[in-house]
């Protein structure tokens, strides 16, 4: 069955640096969407991707979706504390069934 | 608060003991969907509702678990006879059916913290 994988499992990084987590199916995906988990909190949804090649940006949080669609990234500028949690890629055997990776948790020193 | 509701936010019971969950989803939404998560572990996808059609479940659901939507609209998920290896975060989830080439954007609550003893 389908896998997501996700890299770094852990990234602590310094406040005001950047830094990419990277998302990895092992089939091609027809989307994939990015997770936000707060520490004690539930998942929350960031953004969608659909095509091949997608750059999509929020703030300084960049989402790029890979152009075979089998993999993705999340590369987020200036950290800040509020940048805490964990992120989760997740892509979709079907259309409605979400396949989740195990998530990248970012902390930070102030 | 129009977001996804989950009752209880905490469950402690004893091995062998059998305990309901229930989900309130988002009032619009078709789309209902039970996963289980672990420590340092993403959400498990568990069972999905299509309205109040269950289409589909895990093979991570043993015939202990068994879930319900009636009517389509609020959710339970029972687990019978507890085991210990069932302890876990049980979070729900909804959305509107995406009736296009993109997936749904999924709205999970807050989740249910099980712990048996």
């Amino acid at each position: 069955g389908q896998q997501v994988m996700q890299i770094p499992q852990y990234q602590h990084v310094q406040e005001g640096e950047d830094f990419t987590t990277y998302c990895n199916s092992s089939t091609t995906l027809s989307n994939i969407q990015w997770y936000k988990q707060r520490p004690g909190g539930h998942p929350v949804f960031l953004i969608q991707l659909v095509k091949s090649g997608e750059v999509k940006k929020q703030k300084r949080l960049t989402f790029q979706f890979g152009e075979a669609k089998k993999n993705s990234s999340l590369h987020i500028t200036a950290t800040q504390t509020t940048d805490v949690g964990t992120y989760f890629c997740a892509g979709p055997p079907n259309d409605y069934k979400l396949s989740f990776g195990a998530g990248t948790t970012v902390t930070v020193r102030a | 608060d129009t977001g996804v509701s989950q009752d209880p936010r905490h469950k402690i019971t004893k091995r062998g003991q059998n305990v309901t969950f229930r989900c309130d989803p988002i009032s619009e939404h078709n789309r209902l969907y039970w996963y289980r998560q672990t420590l340092g572990q993403g959400p498990e996808f568990l069972t999905y509702f299509q309205n109040e059609a269950q289409l589909e479940k895990s093979r991570l659901l043993s015939d202990r678990f068994s879930a319900e939507r009636p009517k389509g609209s609020f959710s339970t998920l029972e687990i019978q006879r507890t085991e210990q290896g069932d302890s876990a975060m049980y979070l729900c989830a909804s959305s509107l059916q995406a009736y296009r080439v993109k997936g749904d954007e999924q709205f999970f609550g807050p989740g249910t913290r099980l712990t048996v003893l």
